[in-house]
This record gives C-alpha cells, structure tokens and sequence, in this order.
C-alpha cells in the first residue's frame, strides 16, 4: 500500500520567516496530493492540494511543490505569522483512481513573534 | 466551519461497551470516509462509503462497522472496546468517490476508553 513519510516533525520559525515540509510517497500511481492544516481540538483543515498534472501551485502565502519524478511534494509558507502556528499533514491518495487519504506523520509547526 | 458535522463531541466509556459515532456530511457530498487519529498510529483510513454502499476499506477493526443511510449521514459502531481504541474519530466527506476529490474533515468525536 501507499506510505507518505513527512519531514520534520517540528519546526520552529521566526515571525516572518519561511517554512518548508517536505514528504515522500511510494505508490506511483497517487495522482492527488492535499495538505491539511489542524489546529489544537479541531478537524483537519484542507489547506491546498495538487494533482499530478501539475508541478507547482500558489495560494496567497502557501505554495505546494511536486516532483512525480523523485516522488516527492512540499509545502511552502512565506511570511509566516504566528496563526500558522499548528500541526501540518500531508497526504496522497491510494492508486490512480483511489480516494483513500494516506497521511504522513505531520509537522508541528511553531511561529514565534 | 468545513460544513461536516460530528456528533458527540466528545464520548467515556468503560472496556467492554459499544458506541455510536454520527456524521453528517457538506450538503451535495455522497461520499463519507471515516479516519481514526490517535498518537501512535497518526491518521488512519478506516471505512469509505458512497451513496449508501461500502466503497473502500482500510485498517478497520472487525469489532468496527460503519453505515451510511438514505439521507447520507453515516455512522460509525465500535463495539467490544479495549483502551487503545481511545482515540479521536473524524469523518469526512466528498462530492463523489472519484477521481479524487477534496475531503473536508468533521470537527471529530473524542472516544476515551476507561
């Protein structure tokens, strides 16, 4: 089956600064690539996604990258603000026509005024 | 507010019972999905279903079922409970099984097993 590993597991920036995560998938055929967003005591919240037909797409400070070559994708935050401040998964779905989410571990994201 | 909604918030209850975990997903979406998150074992796909019928299962326990009902809300049965089914339960919903669609996740249910 799929496996999306995430890295890192914590990340601490400065206000204003970028951050990056970075994940890995196995299956070949994942064709779709969300990014999820959850803060303490709520759901997971859709971010951003991408399909494999696309290399690169931007969302006001978000931009999600995707390799289909080295089977990897990233997200990418600009001027973060301590709002970002939250725990980050990344997913892809299982085979081309799939729409089982498998997720990675997540990233704990800490912005400091 | 991603328009999935998720009742009880939060549930106790001793080994041995069986609960019952409600979704009702964004108006228009046909597909519900249930995920199990729980420290260990990060966020995990349980159960998919489509208009009524089972459409994809993953690592659901067989003390686990899950229905949706005509008017499209689902519920999830755990019975038998252990422990280490202690966890948050989230259930999401999509317009159609495919090709992939967004998921936009409920709130959850808290289950703590004591």
């Amino acid at each position: 089956g799929e496996n999306v590993e995430q890295h890192p597991s914590t990340l601490s920036v400065q206000e204003g600064d970028s951050a990056v995560i970075k994940c890995t998938y196995s299956d070949s055929a994942s064709n779709y690539f969300p990014w999820y967003k959850q803060e303490l005591g709520k759901g997971p919240q859709l971010i951003i996604d991408i399909r494999s037909n696309v290399g690169e797409k931007k969302d006001q400070r978000i931009a999600v990258t995707l390799n289909k070559t080295a089977k990897h994708f990233s997200l990418h935050i600009t001027e973060t603000q301590p709002e970002d401040s939250a725990v980050y998964f990344c997913a892809a779905n299982l085979g081309a026509a799939g729409n089982k989410l498998t997720f990675g571990g997540g990233t704990r994201v800490l912005v400091k005024p | 507010d991603s328009g999935v909604t998720q009742t009880p918030k939060h549930l106790i209850t001793a080994t041995g019972q069986r609960v019952t975990l409600r979704c009702s997903p964004r108006s228009g979406d046909l597909s519900v999905y249930w995920y199990q998150q729980s420290l260990d074992q990060g966020l995990q796909f349980l159960i998919q279903y489509y208009n009524g019928e089972e459409r994809a299962k993953g690592n659901i326990l067989e003390r686990f079922s899950a229905q949706q009902f005509p008017d499209l809300h689902s519920e999830l049965n755990l019975s038998s409970l252990e422990l280490g089914d202690s966890a948050l339960y989230f259930c999401a919903s999509s317009p159609s099984p495919g090709p992939p669609y967004e998921q936009y996740f409920g709130p959850g249910t808290r289950l703590t097993v004591t």
